[in-house]
């Protein structure tokens, strides 16, 4: 089946630090892999996508590397800030028509300045 | 971009009561809703996919009597918790696919309605 496990938190940095979020996936076929955001008090965002292997999404100073021999996406940033401070959800899709995505349990990052 | 709305974003009930939260999708004609169910400090979960015009699609444990979704229309689903109790506390989120896109890349979610059954 197709699941997302992304690596537990809470993640606590100081400002400026730099930012690696683990996921790991498992999917049949070519799926295409999320990130998304949830700051305090609001709703889902889309953070960055990939779409096929090798692609790379980046937004906002934050990247991730659809790695299929590794079937990984990890979520890296240079430099933190205090307004990265949210939930950080890591999903895909199976890229099949109508089909939801899946969630891994999501990763909280604090950032304290 | 698309924006999809939740009405309401906050509401209170007793228990035994029956709750409707409305998923609109404003700016797109969404042939697709999915409502998720966000437990805190976990991922979301996938209640139900709802298409317009048919009977919603329910996951695994979730009770279809229970969590009532109807898709109207094109630009809105609504989710009804029937007799809530207590454990139906918890955030529910909606999403909206936009038509002919065919990938869940389109998917816009809503910002989200924190029910809370006493």
């Amino acid at each position: 089946g197709n699941s997302v496990t992304q690596m537990e938190g809470p993640v606590t940095l100081s400002e400026e630090a730099f930012l690696t979020i683990n996921c790991t996936y498992t999917a049949t076929g070519y799926p295409s892999l999320f990130w998304y955001v949830q700051y305090p008090g609001e709703g889902l965002q889309l953070l960055l996508k990939a779409t096929k292997a090798d692609d790379k999404g980046s937004n906002k100073g934050f990247e991730a590397t659809y790695r299929k021999e590794t079937t990984s996406f990890h979520l890296e940033k240079g430099s933190v800030q205090v307004s990265d401070s949210a939930v950080y959800f890591c999903a895909l899709t199976p890229n099949q028509a109508g089909t939801a995505l899946i969630f891994g349990k999501g990763t909280t990052l604090s950032v304290s300045s | 971009g698309a924006v999809v709305s939740q009405h309401p974003s906050r509401v209170i009930c007793k228990s035994g009561t029956s709750v409707k939260i409305e998923c609109r999708s404003l700016d797109f004609q969404a042939t697709t809703m999915f409502w998720y169910r966000q437990f805190p400090k976990k991922s979301l979960m996938l209640m139900a996919t709802s298409n317009e015009g048919s009977k919603a699609t329910y996951e695994q444990g979730v009770e279809k009597d229970k969590f009532l979704i109807n898709h109207a229309s094109l630009t809105l689903s609504t989710l009804t918790v029937t007799s809530a109790h207590p454990e139906d506390s918890s955030f529910y989120i909606c999403s909206a696919n936009t038509p002919g896109q065919g990938f869940s890349d389109t998917q816009y979610f809503g910002p989200g309605t924190r029910l809370t059954v006493l």
